[in-house]
């Protein structure tokens, strides 16, 4: 079963500008999750979709926005960049069934680079 | 509010010898998932190990053992017959089914294998 997968690895944008993010799940899983991570916060949740529906959110302002499809993938958008946003981003997919031995699996990860 | 603490920001092992990463968490719920991930410096998080809270034996995948002290609300990683592949970061991470899927992390420990 193919893994986690994310496009593009690598990104570099300008203050200002906006990104979009995509994300593949493992084949069968239902739930994406996104995570934020910087040497000075660590690992932070963005946010899960399940069947297209947004079902959890983190603490990020409303620049940070993303969508699920009818096929599980899904895109994050980060609009109007800020200098900090700069990070390694993370998704994760997951069965998503709320079960506690429901184990999300990572992809390669993008790193966005804001100058 | 679920907080993960790990303790050793960095730790030297011999090579072939055993490692034990600490990890102690803390929440109201009675019901979670603690989780263990590996980071190499590729950037992906790689799934090592789960533990469930009702879980009355500690978890074991191959060269991987959690020590899980639910008293004491620690889930300790034990590494044997460490290589030099395990050099990496390493991050407990924390779910619990009421606060949603999201996973709660703990600021990772870097560990050095010398040959």
């Amino acid at each position: 079963k193919a893994g986690v997968t994310q496009t593009p690895r690598y990104l570099i944008k300008t203050r200002g500008q906006q990104v979009t993010l995509s994300c593949s799940p493992i084949s069968g899983h239902r739930s994406v999750s996104w995570y934020q991570q910087t040497p000075g916060q660590g690992l932070q949740f963005l946010f899960e979709y399940f069947s297209e529906t947004q079902r959890n959110k983190g603490n990020f302002p409303g620049r940070f926005s993303g969508r699920q499809f009818s096929n599980s993938r899904s895109e994050m958008n980060v609009s109007t960049l800020e200098l900090g946003d700069s990070a390694l981003y993370l998704c994760a997919s997951s069965l998503g069934d709320r079960l506690g031995t429901d184990t999300q699996y990572f992809g390669p990860g993008t790193r966005l680079t804001v100058l | 509010a679920q907080k993960i603490t790990q303790t050793q920001p960095g730790m030297f092992v011999q090579e072939k010898e055993a490692v034990t990463l600490d990890c102690t968490y803390d929440t109201s719920d009675q019901s979670y998932g603690l989780f263990w991930y590996k980071q190499p410096s590729s950037g992906e998080m790689i799934f090592l190990i789960y533990q469930g809270s009702y879980d009355e034996q500690n978890a074991t995948e191959g060269r991987y053992s959690l020590n899980f002290q639910k008293a004491r609300k620690s889930a300790n990683l034990v590494i044997s017959a460490s290589q030099l592949g395990d050099s990496a970061m390493y991050f407990c991470a924390m779910r619990a089914p009421k606060a949603g899927n999201m996973l709660t992390f703990g600021g990772g420990t870097r560990l050095m294998v010398k040959p």
